[in-house]
C-alpha cells in the first residue's frame, strides 16, 4: 500500500540558511499534518492543512511557513535556521480529519 | 495546554511476558491512537480508538478507550524481540485532527 513520502530524508544546513521539506500524502488523503520531534521527545504538532486550507496551527515559529498545493502535496519552508531547529520533521496524512493519521519516514534536519 | 501522561516511561521484560502501558489526561479526547516508533523512523499506527469504552485488538495488541474519555491503555501479549521500540499514545480532542502525544514508553525485550 502507498505510504506518505517525504523528501529529502536528510538535510544539513548552516545557521541562518533556509530549508524546504516536502510531503506527498497517501493518495486520496485530503489532510496533511506536520510534526517536529526533538531528540528523546514526543512529536509536537506544527500545522495542518485540509483541502489546501490551513486547518490548525500549533507551536510553529514565525520563521516557518507551509502550504498545501492543488495536488495535495505540502511543503514546509523554514528560514533563518537556528541550531535548535535540528530535529526530525514528520508529515502525516489522513483520509478524514480527526481520524487515523499515517506518518511518513521523516526528514532529519541538522543545523550546524 | 493539553498534556498526556504516559506510563511507564520504560520497561525491560523477558520474551514471552505480557506488557501493559497507559495514558491519562485531564482533558477529554475524541480519539485515541497508539503508535510504535523505531529510532529515526516515523511512528507506525498500531490501533485507533473512537468510542468511549471501545476495546480493539490487532494481533497480540489490545487497546481500550477509557469510559471517561480521559485515558487509554495498550496491552501486548506474549512479547517477542521485534516488539522493541518506543510506544506512543496520542489523542485528538478537536475536529482538526491535531494530535497530542504522550511522552512514550520505551520497551526492551530480552530473548
Amino acid at each position: 500500500a502507498a505510504g506518505v513520502i517525504q523528501s529529502p530524508r536528510h538535510l544539513i544546513k548552516e545557521k541562518r540558511e533556509t530549508a524546504t521539506l516536502k510531503c506527498y500524502p497517501i493518495p486520496r488523503h485530503d489532510t496533511v499534518y506536520w510534526y517536529q520531534q526533538g531528540p528523546g521527545q514526543d512529536p509536537q504538532f506544527l500545522i495542518s492543512f485540509y483541502e489546501k486550507m490551513q486547518s490548525d496551527k500549533g507551536s510553529i515559529p514565525d520563521r516557518f511557513s507551509a502550504q498545501q498545493f492543488s495536488d495535495y502535496h505540502s511543503e514546509l519552508n523554514m528560514s533563518s535556521l537556528e541550531l535548535g531547529d535540528s530535529a526530525l520533521y514528520f508529515c502525516a496524512s489522513s483520509l478524514v480529519r480527526g481520524y487515523e493519521q499515517y506518518f511518513g519516514p521523516g526528514t532529519r534536519l541538522t543545523v550546524t | 495546554g493539553q498534556q498526556l501522561n504516559q506510563s511507564p516511561q520504560s520497561m525491560f521484560i523477558q520474551e514471552g511476558e505480557d506488557v501493559s502501558m497507559n495514558c491519562t489526561s485531564s482533558s477529554i479526547f475524541n480519539t485515541w491512537l497508539w503508535y510504535k516508533q523505531d529510532p529515526g523512523e516515523g511512528p507506525v499506527l498500531l490501533i485507533a480508538l473512537y468510542k468511549a469504552g471501545e476495546l480493539t485488538s490487532n494481533g497480540r495488541l489490545t487497546a481500550q478507550f477509557g469510559i471517561t474519555r480521559k485515558d487509554s491503555f495498550l496491552n501486548i501479549s506474549a512479547s517477542i524481540p521485534s516488539d522493541v521500540g518506543i510506544y506512543f499514545c496520542a489523542g485528538n480532542s478537536g475536529n482538526t485532527g491535531k494530535l497530542i502525544f504522550g511522552q512514550g514508553t520505551t520497551l526492551q525485550v530480552k530473548p
